[in-house]
């Protein structure tokens, strides 16, 4: 079976730091791309960030470039997302996708970012 | 950035009556390799998001056939031919054709 488990959510002051994690198995992790969506309190879904198979390719949403890293350890079956210089506004849900257009979501990491 | 749009924002349906949901793109959804890059998603409360529909109109393992996507373009259309009660939540199109990915804001299907 296929499954994404996130975790490294919590709470984070304004200007913090955070790395999560999403731990994959159940697929060959190395052969597809994987994204990172989240979900403000009450509102829709946000794309937020994708990474190619060998992690070669990385793609940003304009509201976190320049303040998030997505990276993978294909060794590990590991998806992360660094994010730095948080805002109040990151506070969401942040959901991890299996491949280019998110075929299986993981239960998501609750990220609140408040002083 | 390709905006996706979706009617209605809420919709409330008596069991066993069809449902209609349309998304339109802002950009033409039709890659150069022939496949066209419009997804539906389904949020049922308290879940995570899951795929139903991918490429239009191709139905995600163990969607039901009561779910058909259809349309090319910049127009689709999600369709659920008998609505139950475990279809309840917040459908949402995507396009997946450029990066950023965008989402529609969301379609709420609830029960009469």
């Amino acid at each position: 079976e296929v499954q994404l488990l996130e975790s490294g959510g919590g709470l984070v002051r304004p200007g913090g730091s955070l790395r999560l994690s999403c731990t994959a198995s159940g697929f060959t992790f190395r052969s597809y791309a994987m994204g990172w969506v989240r979900q403000a309190p009450g509102k829709g879904l946000e794309w937020v960030s994708s990474i190619g198979s060998s992690g070669g390719d990385s793609y940003y949403a304009d509201s976190v470039e320049g303040r998030f890293t997505v990276s993978r350890d294909n060794s590990k079956n590991t998806l992360y997302l660094q994010m730095d210089s948080v805002k109040v506004e990151d506070t969401a849900i942040y959901y991890c996708a299996k491949g280019r257009h998110f075929n299986v979501w993981g239960r998501g990491s609750l990220v609140i970012v408040s002083s | 950035e390709i905006v996706m749009t979706q009617t209605p924002l809420s919709l409330s349906v008596t069991p066993g009556q069809p449902a209609s949901i349309s998304c339109k793109s802002s950009q033409s959804l039709l890659h150069s390799d022939g496949k066209t890059y419009l997804f539906w998603f389904l949020q049922k409360p308290g879940q995570s998001p899951q795929l139903l529909m991918y490429e239009v109109s191709g139905r995600f393992s163990g969607v039901p056939d009561r779910f058909t996507g259809s349309g090319s373009g910049t127009d689709f259309t999600l369709n659920i031919s008998r609505v139950e009660a475990e279809d309840v939540g917040v459908y949402y199109c995507m396009q997946g054709i450029y990066f950023p990915r965008t989402f529609g804001q969301g379609t709420k299907v609830e029960i009469k």
